[in-house]
């Protein structure tokens, strides 16, 4: 079975500084997908970014950008120019891309506050 | 814009009532879920469908049931409520492939 760990419970960071979250995974699979999910405070859960394991280049969304390391089997947030709406609680996720792929397994979240 | 849409978003119940947790979806995705979400545990699956009528467990399925009679609506079912189900209970649904989930707003559920 896949695991999801992020080893960081509580991060903070400064306005308009930069922050990364950490997420490693473990799996037998050579192709899958990753994700980052964004739960600000009582709002809804969001997609912030996507990683297909197949493809080598590091997806990018505007100040959300990923450092993907397959054979370390890593995948870090990087959050650049910190907006105090950026806190929340992030997850990090886990998709297989074979089978029945429908399931995506979780990790345990990193509360990420922004200081003004 | 593409919507999971869960009935309540608090509620309180009573130790050993039944209760009906509804989430419905408009964006015709073949699979659903139902997770709970708890402070340090992270989101944990209980049940999915990738059909109707089609339904599997998941991590921690024990105490619940689920419902999916038509594709737009899953429905999650605690026979006999006890107080550690109380938590945040999160809808979610998805095309089968390699796209995220869309998940709802959240429930949460209180059984005093």
């Amino acid at each position: 079975a896949q695991t999801v760990t992020q080893s960081q419970p509580e991060m903070s960071v400064q306005e308009a500084e930069t922050v990364t979250l950490s997420c490693t995974y473990d799996t037998s699979e050579n192709n899958y997908y990753l994700f980052w999910y964004k739960q600000p405070p009582s709002r809804q859960m969001i997609l912030v970014i996507r990683q297909e394991a197949y493809k080598q280049q590091n997806a990018t969304e505007n100040r959300f950008s990923v450092n993907f390391q397959k054979a370390a089997k890593s995948f870090s947030l990087k959050i650049s120019d910190s907006q105090l709406g950026d806190t929340a609680m992030y997850f990090c996720a886990f998709k297989n891309s074979g089978g029945s792929n429908y399931k995506l397994t979780f990790g345990k979240g990193t509360l990420l506050t922004v200081n003004p | 814009d593409v919507k999971v849409t869960q009935s309540s978003r608090y509620l309180v119940k009573r130790t050993g009532e039944k209760v009906f947790l509804e989430c419905v979806q408009d964006m015709d995705h073949e699979n659903m879920f139902w997770y709970r979400q708890d402070p340090g545990l992270g989101l944990r699956l209980i049940y999915f469908s990738y059909d109707v009528k089609m339904k599997e467990k998941g991590d921690i399925p024990e105490g619940y049931s689920v419902s999916r009679e038509k594709k737009e609506r899953f429905s999650l079912i605690l026979e006999s409520a006890s107080t550690n189900q109380t938590s945040m209970y999160l809808c979610a649904s998805s095309l089968t492939g390699g796209r995220g989930y869309t998940f709802g707003s959240g429930t949460r559920l209180t059984v005093v």
